[in-house]
Formats: structure tokens, C-alpha cells, sequence
């Protein structure tokens, strides 16, 4: 059960696109659809943003979107506004009734 | 309103025990999964621990296997988490989260967390 890996930071302007990666191994991310993103504002609970790799709940806003290839999952922001500045974790099955999460992605709007 | 509110939270020492209880309302507790994620002061989300509606699955963070036990009583709607031999790498906000389900996809609600309480703190030290 070792962390998903995330890129600790990244950054985009008001409008842009960002793309955070997390990866993980053939034993959880790459075998299994059991893939999704969290936001964390600071001080406040996480919120589920993505499921099943590329699913919004209700009222996630259809600039999130999710995808996988590989080991290797993705959120990408598009259209990206001031709050969307958070931290974000990804999380995947990996097997024997484990999750496991990613070390999260601090993202700035700049 | 669906609601988790997490107690049992407190300064214990390292080997000491504690239990941390989630009251759950809003919802038909015994439809869903329930888990456990804990956050470290700075730090990124760690999973704990998960259980199914009826405690068909469990699973442990191979951090905290043997030590800490989960289980619920769906009758009073709560969640427990047990928590032995405590070191000071324990120390952390302990979330309890509700398990999402995706009625059209039929996929199971174990693998995701929609509902989440505000957490209780536990710190371990002497």
C-alpha cells in the first residue's frame, strides 16, 4: 500500500487548462476503474470532485473531467476560476478491500 | 441534512488506547459504506479504514493493521474506530466519510467517500 504519486504543486492562470497526474502501480491504479479525485479547501472536509475515473457527482462542475491510461490517472480544470485554487488527491482501489490515496497537489491560480 | 459528526478525539499516550465514534443522520445508514481518513497537521490524506453496510468487506492502511479495529452499529447509526498501541505517527484529524454509490452504474459504494464530517482530533504524545 505505498501513496499514489502527484506532482506536489501546480499552477494555472484565470481561463487556463491544468492537468494534475497521479500515479500509481498494476496493483491499484492500472488494475482497477476504481479511480477518484478529491478537492480540499483549506480547513474544510475533502469533496469527491471524480469517481470511476471520469464521473462527476451531481453538481461538480463539467470542467472537472478524469481520465486513465496505464498506471497513470488525471484531472484535468478547464476554464480554471479562483476557486478552484485548493488541494486535490487522487485515490485508487488496490485490492483486498484497501484504498489508498495520492500525496495530494496543491493548485494555485495564479 | 446528511451529517457525520466525529468524538472520542483527545491527548492520549503513546500505547494508550482510544475509540473514535461518527454519528451519522440524514441518511439510511445500514445502505452504505462507511471509512475512516485521517490527515496528518500539514499533511495529505492517509485512508484507515473501510467497512461495508453489513461488514462483508473491511479493510486496514497497512499502517495501522492489528491495531486499530472498525465496526458500526447500524442500529445507532454510528461508526467506531478502536485504536490500540497509539504512536505518536498516529496523530492526526480522523474523518469519518460516508461511501458514494452510483445507482446507474451499479458499481459498488465502497470505493468513494461523498459525505464527509469535520473530523476529531487525536494526538499522541507524553
Amino acid at each position: 500500500q505505498s501513496a499514489l504519486t502527484q506532482p506536489p504543486s501546480a499552477s494555472g492562470s484565470p481561463g487556463q487548462s491544468v492537468t494534475i497526474s497521479c500515479t500509481g502501480t498494476s496493483r491499484d491504479v492500472g488494475d482497477y476503474n476504481y479511480v477518484s479525485w478529491y478537492q480540499q479547501h483549506p480547513g474544510k472536509a475533502p469533496k469527491l470532485m471524480i469517481y470511476e475515473v471520469n464521473k462527476r457527482p451531481s453538481g461538480v462542475p463539467d470542467r472537472f473531467s478524469g481520465s486513465k491510461s496505464g498506471n497513470t490517472a488525471s484531472l484535468t480544470v478547464s476554464g480554471l476560476q479562483a476557486e478552484d485554487e485548493a488541494d486535490y488527491y487522487c485515490s485508487s482501489y488496490a485490492g483486498s478491500n484497501n484504498l489508498v490515496f495520492g500525496g495530494g497537489t496543491k493548485l494555485t491560480v495564479l | 441534512e446528511v451529517q457525520l459528526v466525529e468524538s472520542g478525539g483527545g491527548l492520549v499516550q503513546p500505547g494508550r488506547s482510544l475509540r473514535l465514534s461518527c454519528a451519522a443522520s440524514g441518511f439510511t445508514f445500514d445502505d452504505y459504506a462507511m471509512h475512516w481518513v485521517r490527515q496528518a497537521p500539514g499533511k495529505g490524506l492517509e485512508w484507515v479504514s473501510g467497512m461495508s453496510w453489513n461488514g462483508g468487506r473491511i479493510g486496514y492502511a497497512d499502517s495501522v493493521k492489528g491495531r486499530f479495529t472498525i465496526s458500526r452499529d447500524n442500529a445507532k447509526n454510528s461508526l467506531y474506530l478502536q485504536m490500540n498501541s497509539l504512536r505518536a505517527e498516529d496523530t492526526a484529524l480522523y474523518y469519518c466519510a460516508k461511501g458514494y454509490a452510483d445507482s446507474g452504474s451499479g458499481s459498488s459504494d465502497y470505493y468513494y467517500m461523498d459525505v464527509w464530517g469535520k473530523g476529531t482530533t487525536v494526538t499522541v504524545s507524553s
